[in-house]
Protein backbone atom coordinates (compact mmCIF):
# COMPACT_ATOMS: atom_id res chain seq x y z
CA UNK A 1 0.00 0.00 0.00
CA UNK A 2 2.02 2.90 -0.98
CA UNK A 3 -0.76 5.76 0.70
CA UNK A 4 0.72 9.23 -0.33
CA UNK A 5 3.26 9.59 -2.43
CA UNK A 6 5.57 12.79 -2.54
CA UNK A 7 8.34 13.52 -4.73
CA UNK A 8 11.29 14.60 -4.97
CA UNK A 9 12.40 13.52 -1.28
CA UNK A 10 15.64 16.32 -1.64
CA UNK A 11 16.07 19.36 -3.69
CA UNK A 12 17.89 22.51 -3.69
CA UNK A 13 17.20 24.96 -5.16
CA UNK A 14 18.88 28.76 -6.05
CA UNK A 15 17.08 32.09 -5.30
CA UNK A 16 14.58 32.81 -7.97
CA UNK A 17 14.33 28.89 -9.48
CA UNK A 18 10.98 27.35 -9.49
CA UNK A 19 10.18 23.78 -9.00
CA UNK A 20 7.14 21.69 -8.71
CA UNK A 21 5.87 19.27 -5.88
CA UNK A 22 4.51 16.70 -6.91
CA UNK A 23 1.81 14.44 -4.39
CA UNK A 24 -0.16 11.38 -5.27
CA UNK A 25 -2.80 9.75 -3.22
CA UNK A 26 -4.12 5.71 -3.76
CA UNK A 27 -6.59 5.54 -1.29
CA UNK A 28 -9.35 7.42 -3.11
CA UNK A 29 -9.81 10.35 -0.96
CA UNK A 30 -11.45 13.22 -2.13
CA UNK A 31 -9.64 16.16 0.17
CA UNK A 32 -5.55 16.43 -0.42
CA UNK A 33 -2.84 19.28 1.59
CA UNK A 34 0.03 20.65 1.82
CA UNK A 35 1.70 21.91 5.05
CA UNK A 36 5.51 23.26 5.53
CA UNK A 37 7.19 22.49 8.60
CA UNK A 38 9.27 24.18 10.18
CA UNK A 39 11.66 23.95 13.36
CA UNK A 40 9.50 25.45 16.40
CA UNK A 41 6.30 26.71 14.38
CA UNK A 42 4.87 22.90 14.01
CA UNK A 43 3.08 22.28 10.43
CA UNK A 44 1.36 25.01 8.80
CA UNK A 45 -1.45 24.50 5.93
CA UNK A 46 -0.14 26.05 2.80
CA UNK A 47 -2.92 24.94 0.47
CA UNK A 48 -5.81 22.38 0.46
CA UNK A 49 -7.89 20.97 -1.76
CA UNK A 50 -11.56 19.68 -0.29
CA UNK A 51 -12.65 17.88 -3.50
CA UNK A 52 -11.14 17.59 -7.18
CA UNK A 53 -11.48 20.74 -8.64
CA UNK A 54 -11.41 23.09 -5.73
CA UNK A 55 -8.85 24.84 -4.12
CA UNK A 56 -8.31 27.21 -1.31
CA UNK A 57 -5.60 28.78 0.49
CA UNK A 58 -4.67 27.95 3.64
CA UNK A 59 -2.45 29.90 6.75
CA UNK A 60 0.40 30.39 4.50
CA UNK A 61 -0.33 30.66 0.98
CA UNK A 62 1.90 33.85 -0.44
CA UNK A 63 4.83 32.22 -2.98
CA UNK A 64 2.77 29.54 -3.87
CA UNK A 65 0.15 27.78 -6.53
CA UNK A 66 -0.99 24.83 -6.53
CA UNK A 67 -2.92 22.07 -8.87
CA UNK A 68 -5.24 19.61 -8.34
CA UNK A 69 -5.03 18.06 -11.16
CA UNK A 70 -7.41 14.61 -10.71
CA UNK A 71 -8.59 13.50 -7.72
CA UNK A 72 -5.22 11.72 -6.84
CA UNK A 73 -2.58 14.12 -7.58
CA UNK A 74 -2.54 17.67 -5.96
CA UNK A 75 0.77 19.29 -7.03
CA UNK A 76 2.36 22.43 -5.36
CA UNK A 77 4.35 25.31 -7.49
CA UNK A 78 6.92 27.58 -6.09
CA UNK A 79 7.37 30.56 -8.88
CA UNK A 80 10.31 31.97 -7.68
CA UNK A 81 11.85 30.66 -4.81
CA UNK A 82 12.99 32.07 -1.85
CA UNK A 83 15.20 31.41 1.23
CA UNK A 84 12.47 31.56 3.44
CA UNK A 85 10.55 28.82 1.65
CA UNK A 86 13.90 26.49 3.02
CA UNK A 87 11.35 24.15 4.97
CA UNK A 88 10.02 20.23 5.04
CA UNK A 89 6.97 20.31 2.72
CA UNK A 90 4.36 17.94 3.46
CA UNK A 91 1.29 16.39 1.25
CA UNK A 92 -1.49 14.63 3.35
CA UNK A 93 -5.00 13.58 2.00
CA UNK A 94 -8.16 12.70 3.88
CA UNK A 95 -11.31 11.19 3.23
CA UNK A 96 -13.94 14.04 3.12
CA UNK A 97 -12.93 17.79 5.32
CA UNK A 98 -15.41 17.30 7.79
CA UNK A 99 -14.95 18.92 11.16
CA UNK A 100 -14.38 16.15 13.11
CA UNK A 101 -12.76 12.76 12.76
CA UNK A 102 -11.68 12.07 9.17
CA UNK A 103 -7.77 11.80 9.86
CA UNK A 104 -4.86 12.88 7.38
CA UNK A 105 -2.58 10.74 5.71
CA UNK A 106 0.86 11.89 5.06
CA UNK A 107 3.32 11.24 2.44
CA UNK A 108 7.23 11.20 3.72
CA UNK A 109 7.99 14.37 2.96
CA UNK A 110 10.02 16.91 0.51
CA UNK A 111 12.98 18.87 1.90
CA UNK A 112 13.80 21.77 0.18
CA UNK A 113 16.94 24.04 0.74
CA UNK A 114 16.91 27.33 -1.03
CA UNK A 115 20.39 28.91 -1.22
CA UNK B 1 -6.62 32.72 14.64
CA UNK B 2 -6.53 29.95 16.71
CA UNK B 3 -3.28 28.51 18.79
CA UNK B 4 -2.41 25.24 20.03
CA UNK B 5 0.17 25.03 22.70
CA UNK B 6 2.09 22.07 23.71
CA UNK B 7 3.95 21.41 26.74
CA UNK B 8 6.82 20.41 27.49
CA UNK B 9 8.21 21.29 23.64
CA UNK B 10 11.89 18.30 24.60
CA UNK B 11 11.37 15.99 26.98
CA UNK B 12 14.22 13.10 27.59
CA UNK B 13 13.89 10.34 30.24
CA UNK B 14 14.97 7.04 31.00
CA UNK B 15 13.32 3.97 29.63
CA UNK B 16 10.46 2.67 32.49
CA UNK B 17 9.68 6.26 33.08
CA UNK B 18 6.24 7.97 32.84
CA UNK B 19 5.25 11.12 31.31
CA UNK B 20 2.54 13.15 30.44
CA UNK B 21 2.36 15.53 27.34
CA UNK B 22 -0.15 18.87 27.14
CA UNK B 23 -1.99 20.44 24.58
CA UNK B 24 -4.04 23.65 25.12
CA UNK B 25 -6.14 26.09 23.45
CA UNK B 26 -8.03 29.29 23.95
CA UNK B 27 -10.83 28.51 22.09
CA UNK B 28 -13.38 25.20 21.92
CA UNK B 29 -11.82 22.53 19.95
CA UNK B 30 -14.55 20.15 17.85
CA UNK B 31 -12.49 17.32 17.77
CA UNK B 32 -8.44 17.06 18.47
CA UNK B 33 -5.96 14.34 17.18
CA UNK B 34 -2.76 13.46 18.03
CA UNK B 35 -0.01 12.18 15.97
CA UNK B 36 3.13 10.89 15.77
CA UNK B 37 6.29 11.62 13.72
CA UNK B 38 9.48 9.90 13.29
CA UNK B 39 12.60 11.33 11.58
CA UNK B 40 12.03 11.54 8.03
CA UNK B 41 8.81 10.18 7.93
CA UNK B 42 5.34 12.14 7.82
CA UNK B 43 3.16 12.47 10.97
CA UNK B 44 0.91 9.25 11.60
CA UNK B 45 -2.60 9.54 13.26
CA UNK B 46 -2.78 7.70 16.89
CA UNK B 47 -6.11 8.56 18.11
CA UNK B 48 -9.18 11.22 17.33
CA UNK B 49 -11.24 12.63 20.39
CA UNK B 50 -14.13 14.34 19.89
CA UNK B 51 -16.29 14.27 23.30
CA UNK B 52 -15.49 16.20 26.76
CA UNK B 53 -14.12 14.36 29.24
CA UNK B 54 -13.68 11.46 26.89
CA UNK B 55 -10.35 8.76 27.58
CA UNK B 56 -8.91 6.76 24.95
CA UNK B 57 -6.53 3.90 25.46
CA UNK B 58 -4.25 2.61 23.12
CA UNK B 59 -1.59 0.03 24.58
CA UNK B 60 0.75 2.43 27.34
CA UNK B 61 -0.67 5.51 25.98
CA UNK B 62 -3.44 6.98 27.46
CA UNK B 63 -5.73 10.21 26.02
CA UNK B 64 -7.72 12.78 27.49
CA UNK B 65 -10.12 15.30 26.47
CA UNK B 66 -10.84 18.18 28.80
CA UNK B 67 -14.45 18.22 30.06
CA UNK B 68 -14.60 21.88 28.18
CA UNK B 69 -12.67 20.35 25.28
CA UNK B 70 -10.03 23.62 25.23
CA UNK B 71 -7.73 21.66 26.47
CA UNK B 72 -6.17 17.36 25.95
CA UNK B 73 -3.14 15.66 27.28
CA UNK B 74 -0.98 12.20 26.31
CA UNK B 75 0.05 9.80 29.60
CA UNK B 76 2.76 7.48 28.45
CA UNK B 77 3.34 5.04 30.86
CA UNK B 78 6.56 2.74 31.38
CA UNK B 79 8.22 4.63 28.39
CA UNK B 80 10.30 2.48 26.06
CA UNK B 81 13.10 3.61 23.44
CA UNK B 82 10.53 2.87 20.38
CA UNK B 83 7.93 5.59 21.96
CA UNK B 84 11.03 8.11 21.01
CA UNK B 85 9.46 10.68 18.16
CA UNK B 86 7.78 14.27 17.75
CA UNK B 87 4.39 14.14 19.02
CA UNK B 88 1.55 16.47 17.71
CA UNK B 89 -1.44 17.44 18.73
CA UNK B 90 -4.19 18.76 15.61
CA UNK B 91 -7.20 20.86 16.18
CA UNK B 92 -10.42 21.45 14.68
CA UNK B 93 -12.12 24.47 16.32
CA UNK B 94 -16.18 25.19 15.50
CA UNK B 95 -15.21 28.83 13.78
CA UNK B 96 -12.99 27.65 11.13
CA UNK B 97 -13.36 25.10 8.30
CA UNK B 98 -13.21 21.38 8.76
CA UNK B 99 -10.86 21.29 6.59
CA UNK B 100 -8.20 23.31 8.45
CA UNK B 101 -6.52 21.24 10.45
CA UNK B 102 -4.39 23.49 13.28
CA UNK B 103 -1.27 21.82 14.63
CA UNK B 104 0.78 22.53 17.69
CA UNK B 105 4.32 23.04 17.58
CA UNK B 106 5.15 19.60 18.75
CA UNK B 107 6.87 17.60 21.88
CA UNK B 108 10.23 16.00 20.94
CA UNK B 109 10.12 12.94 22.81
CA UNK B 110 13.75 11.04 23.65
CA UNK B 111 13.36 7.77 25.89
CA UNK B 112 17.10 6.71 26.47
CA UNK B 113 17.85 2.85 27.07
Amino acid sequence: NAGVTQTPKFQVLKTGQSMTLQCAQDMNHNSMYWYRQDPGMGLRLIYYSASEGTTDKGEVPNGYNVSRLNKREFSLRLESAAPSQTSVYFCASSSCPGPTTSPLHFGNGTRLTVT
Amino acid sequence: TQLLEQSPQFLSIQEGENLTVYCNSSSVFSSLQWYRQEPGEGPVLLVTVVTGGEVKKLKRLTFQFGDARKDSSLHITAAQPGDTGLYLCAGTFRETSGSRLTFGEGTQLTVNP
